[in-house]
């Protein structure tokens, strides 16, 4: 059961271009959530998604930024038009609420840097 | 919304000394979950408390939740440098589905 893939691990895009980040869950999980996390510091939440819906996106840029997660295929976090001010690692973590209360399980993240 | 504090933000300890963090709900949480991430890593699992009061320990690591299930503390009794990371408080509040970090506390172990 492979964990949970984030791709690309390093992403460099110049300013106004776009990134989209990756997240494909454990097996299984039908639970997903971003975090953004600036070097030296937390986590800082997102979004939490279940399949096909956005359950909470409060810790979400209204503008720019946008998160999906369908029914087929992996759940994407995407970023228009990046600024100097959006680099930093983009953690998911999935998890599965079924019986106890699951623990989450992070990606190796994806680096962003924006130039 | 619900918020999860943590504290210290920072802690840099001699190797050998004792580390504790302390992680504050705003609301009661069914649970408390905490996670390490080494420097350059993502966070991974430690542990998980259910229970009011409860105490668990893993070696070195004691890990508390409290009685009214709103705070929780993370002690590393004589720190080594393999310690090194940042120590995340995680709960779900009892009538919801999200899982809220706190900030984090950087340890930073001097050998």
């Amino acid at each position: 059961n492979a964990g949970v893939m984030q791709n690309p691990r390093h992403l460099v895009r110049r300013r106004g271009q776009e990134a989209r980040l990756r997240c494909s869950p454990m097996k299984g999980h039908s639970h997903v959530y971003w975090y953004r996390q600036l070097p030296e510091e937390g986590l800082k939440f997102m979004v939490y998604l279940q399949k096909e819906n956005i359950i909470d996106e409060s810790g979400m840029p209204k503008e720019r930024f946008s998160a999906e997660f369908p029914k087929e295929g992996p759940s994407i976090l995407r970023i228009q038009q990046v600024v100097r001010g959006d680099s930093a690692a983009y953690f998911c973590a999935s998890s599965e609420r079924q019986g106890a209360v699951p623990e989450a399980f992070f990606g190796q993240g994806t680096r962003l840097t924006v130039v | 919304g619900q918020q999860v504090m943590q504290i210290p933000q920072y802690q840099h300890v001699q190797e050998g000394e004792d580390f504790t963090t302390y992680c504050n709900s705003s609301t009661t949480l069914s649970n408390i979950q905490w996670y390490k991430q080494r420097p350059g890593g993502h966070p991974v699992f430690l542990i998980q408390l259910v229970k009011s009061g409860e105490v668990k320990k893993q070696k070195r690591l004691t890990f508390q939740f409290g009685e009214a299930k709103k705070n929780s503390s993370l002690h590393i009794t004589a720190t080594q440098t393999t310690d090194v990371g940042t120590y995340f408080c995680a709960g779900h509040q009892s009538s919801g589905n999200k899982l809220v970090f706190g900030a984090g506390t950087i340890l930073r172990v001097k050998s």
